[in-house]
């Protein structure tokens, strides 16, 4: 399978714990996103990266959320002291900066449920 | 950011022709027109992409009129497993920070 891969699938944790979920991008694709989805709702942009350089940040994006991409090939999204208003489906999407109309292929997502 | 807006839900039959109408007046010059569906619990899944008038694939035909304030998603003879949300965006795909997702149009298929 060649698509963007997403782990875990599904996270339960309690209050105040610290989750980590890890995205794989589709191989060559050199840009990353996380999106936010809560039940209902349209997928809300949080971040993206271009190789390993952090470029956009949502104001979604509170001081306990952080990503990384190191080396510019999976990323991680670590959420700290986590809070019941964090449960949601957390997307990762990848595209290929230089296509024309350049298409972004999202993953599976990872539901967090935060109790 | 162009913002678009798409009827909030939809019903159809099986075997018939739906079409989604999503408005976009303030469209840039560069910006493309892309649909994706999401099922229940999965991510959304790129469906189709254009620019200016029609574009067809496998799955749906994509209409924009030369004014591009508007598009239409077609969908031949959708079928139960075409029970889904499509979203319409409009953005400068490039950039990658500037899709931004509505709510949707709810598209319910019955037999």
């Amino acid at each position: 399978d060649t698509g963007v891969s997403q782990n875990p699938r599904h996270k339960i944790t309690k209050r105040g714990q610290n989750v980590t979920f890890r995205c794989d991008p589709i191989s060559e694709h050199n840009r990353l996103y996380w999106y936010r989805q809560t039940l209902g709702q349209g997928p809300e942009f949080l971040t993206y990266f271009q190789n390993e350089a952090q470029l956009e940040k949502s104001r979604l994006l509170s001081d306990r959320f952080s990503a990384e991409r190191p080396k510019g090939s999976f990323s991680t999204l670590e959420i700290q002291r986590t809070e019941q208003g964090d449960s949601a489906m957390y997307l990762c999407a990848s595209s290929y900066r230089d296509n024309p109309g350049d298409t972004i292929y999202f993953g599976e997502g990872s539901w967090l449920t935060v109790v | 950011l162009a913002k678009t807006t798409q009827p909030i839900s939809m019903d159809s039959y099986e075997g018939q022709e739906v079409n989604i109408t999503c408005s976009h007046n303030n469209i840039a010059t560069n910006d493309y027109i892309t649909w994706y569906q999401q099922f229940p619990s999965q991510g959304p899944r790129f469906i189709i992409q254009g620019y200016k008038t029609k574009v067809t694939n496998e799955v749906a035909s994509l209409f924009i009129p030369a004014d591009r304030k508007s598009s239409t998603l077609s969908l031949p003879r959708v079928s139960l497993s075409d029970t889904a949300v499509y979203y319409c965006l409009v953005g400068e795909i490039r950039a990658g920070n500037m899709l931004t997702f509505g709510g949707g149009t709810r598209l319910m298929v019955k037999p």
